[in-house]
């Protein structure tokens, strides 16, 4: 079946450090990727998405590139901000050959980061 | 932008009982909306697929007795756990797929349940 395995937390930096969190994923098919942000006292919110291989998605600074050769789709921002603190989810889509669906959605466990003024 | 809406926020409840968690789309319309469950450090695990006008859909190992699903309106789904025990102890989490444009999932903010 499906499954997320992201790299586990918690992740605390300094503000204007470089961030990366590792995703990989195993899947049939040709699944969406995506990375959802759930702030503290608040519902996931989608932060990227990439829908093929090589696509890069990117939001808020934020930016992660669909890897089929390594099934990967690491989290990178080149300089985090307080407001980033919060819990980072990447997820794929069950269906196969969804496209831009996000039927279904398998999810990584979290990683909580934290960013320190 | 869209917004999903649960209620309530939290809620503790005594074993044996049953509690009903609302799922509302507040500006948009949902015939699928979906219930994920949540344990401490853990990823959100879909329960089911609650789909408008039919019945719900569960993944395998959900007790569909248990978690009663009922999707009564295009912006409205409920999940009743009956017969709760401190088991079913957890965070609560639902999403409605929008029927527009890119059919996103949106989450609502979940629900604390706690069973003593």
């Amino acid at each position: 079946g499906n499954s997320v395995t992201q790299m586990e937390g918690p992740v605390t930096l300094s503000e204007e450090a470089f961030l990366t969190i590792n995703c990989t994923y195993t899947a049939t098919g040709y699944p969406s990727l995506f990375w959802y942000v759930q702030y503290p006292g608040e519902g996931l919110q989608l932060l990227l998405k990439a829908t093929k291989a090589d696509d890069k998605g990117s939001n808020k600074g934020f930016e992660a590139t669909y890897r089929k050769e390594t099934t990967s789709f690491h989290l990178e921002k080149g300089s985090v901000q307080v407001s980033d603190s919060a819990v980072y989810f990447c997820a794929l889509s069950g269906l196969a050959g969804s496209g831009g669906s996000n039927y279904k959605l398998t999810f990584g466990k979290g990683t909580l980061l934290t960013v320190n003024p | 932008g869209a917004v999903v809406s649960q209620h309530p926020s939290r809620v503790i409840c005594k074993s044996g009982t049953s509690v009903k968690i609302e799922c509302r789309s507040l500006d948009f319309q949902a015939t699928t909306m979906f219930w994920y469950r949540q344990f401490p450090k853990q990823s959100l695990m879909l329960m089911a697929t609650s789909n408008e006008g039919s019945k719900a859909t569960y993944e395998q190992g959900v007790e569909k007795d248990k978690f009663l699903i009922n999707h009564a309106s295009l912006t409205l789904s409920t999940l009743t756990v009956t017969s709760a025990h401190p088991e079913d102890s957890s965070f609560y989490i639902c999403s409605a797929r929008d029927l527009s444009g890119d059919r996103r999932q949106y989450f609502g903010p979940g629900t604390r349940l706690t069973v003593t």
